[in-house]
C-alpha cells in the first residue's frame, strides 16, 4: 500500500534560519505529492503541490520537488518566520491506491517551532 | 463562499451514546472525505464519497457511518461510541471524482474535537 514517512518532530528553529522537512514516499503508479500545513486550532490548508516527476511546487517562500528517483518530496524554506510554526504534513494521491480508497496517505507531521 | 464547514466545533460523549459530526461544502465539489487525526498518527481516511450517491470505506472505518445526503452536505455518525473514537474529525471535499484518481487537492473543515467519557 500507499504510505508517507516524514522527519519527527518539534524542530525547532531560529528566526532567519534555512529549513528542510524531509518526506519519503512509496506509491504505486505515479502520486500526486502535497504538503499541507495546519496552524494552532486550525484545520489543513494546502501549500504546495507536485502532480508529476521534477516538478517544483513553491508558495509563500516554501518549496519542494517531486524527485521520482529517489521517491522524495523534500520541504524547504530559506529563511523561517515566527509565523511559520505549525504543523506540516506531507501527503500524496495515487491512482492506484490500494482498495479503491481516494483520500489522501499522510505522514504523521512535523511540529515546527521558530523562536525570535 | 464558506469553504468547508463543520458542526459541532467541541462534543463531549459518553461511552455508548451516539451522534452525528455535519459537514458541508459550497464549493460544488463531487468529492467529500471524512479523517481523524491523532496525535502520532498524522489524519487517516474513515470514509469517502466520490459523487453523490456513492459511499466506501477508508482505512479506519470500523465503529462509523456516513450518508451523503446531497451534494453539498456529507455527515459521519457514531452508533455507539467508545473511548477509542476520541480524536478530531476532519471533513474534506475535492473536485474530482474517484474511479480515474484525479490529482485534485483537498480542502478541510476547522475540525470537530470529540471527546468520549
Amino acid at each position: 500500500g500507499n504510505s508517507v514517512t516524514q522527519m519527527e518532530g518539534p524542530v525547532t528553529l531560529s528566526e532567519e534560519a534555512f529549513l528542510t522537512i524531509n518526506c519519503t514516499y512509496t506509491a504505486t503508479g505515479y502520486p500526486s505529492l502535497f504538503w499541507y500545513v495546519q496552524y494552532p486550532g486550525e484545520g489543513l490548508q494546502l501549500l504546495l503541490k507536485a502532480t508529476k516527476a521534477d516538478d517544483k511546487g513553491s508558495n509563500k517562500g516554501f518549496e519542494a520537488t517531486y524527485r521520482k528517483e529517489t521517491t522524495s518530496f523534500h520541504l524547504e524554506k530559506g529563511s523561517v518566520q515566527v509565523s511559520d510554526s505549525a504543523v506540516y504534513f506531507c501527503a500524496l494521491n495515487s491512482p492506484y491506491s490500494g482498495g479503491g480508497a481516494d483520500g489522501l496517505t499522510f505522514g504523521k507531521g512535523t511540529h515546527l517551532i521558530i523562536q525570535p | 463562499n464558506a469553504g468547508v464547514t463543520q458542526t459541532p466545533k467541541f462534543q463531549v460523549l459518553k461511552t455508548g451514546q451516539s451522534m452525528t459530526l455535519q459537514c458541508a461544502q459550497d464549493m460544488n465539489h463531487n468529492s467529500m472525505y471524512w479523517y481523524r487525526q491523532d496525535p502520532g498518527m498524522g489524519l487517516r481516511l474513515i470514509y469517502y464519497s466520490a459523487s453523490e450517491g456513492t459511499t466506501d470505506k477508508g482505512e479506519v472505518p470500523n465503529g462509523y457511518n456516513v450518508s451523503r445526503l446531497n451534494k453539498r452536505e456529507f455527515s459521519l455518525r457514531l452508533e455507539s461510541a467508545a473511548p477509542s473514537q476520541t480524536s478530531v474529525y476532519f471533513c474534506a471535499s475535492s473536485p474530482g471524482t474517484s474511479g480515474r484518481k484525479g490529482f485534485n487537492e483537498q480542502f478541510f473543515g476547522p475540525g470537530t474535537r470529540l471527546t468520549v467519557l
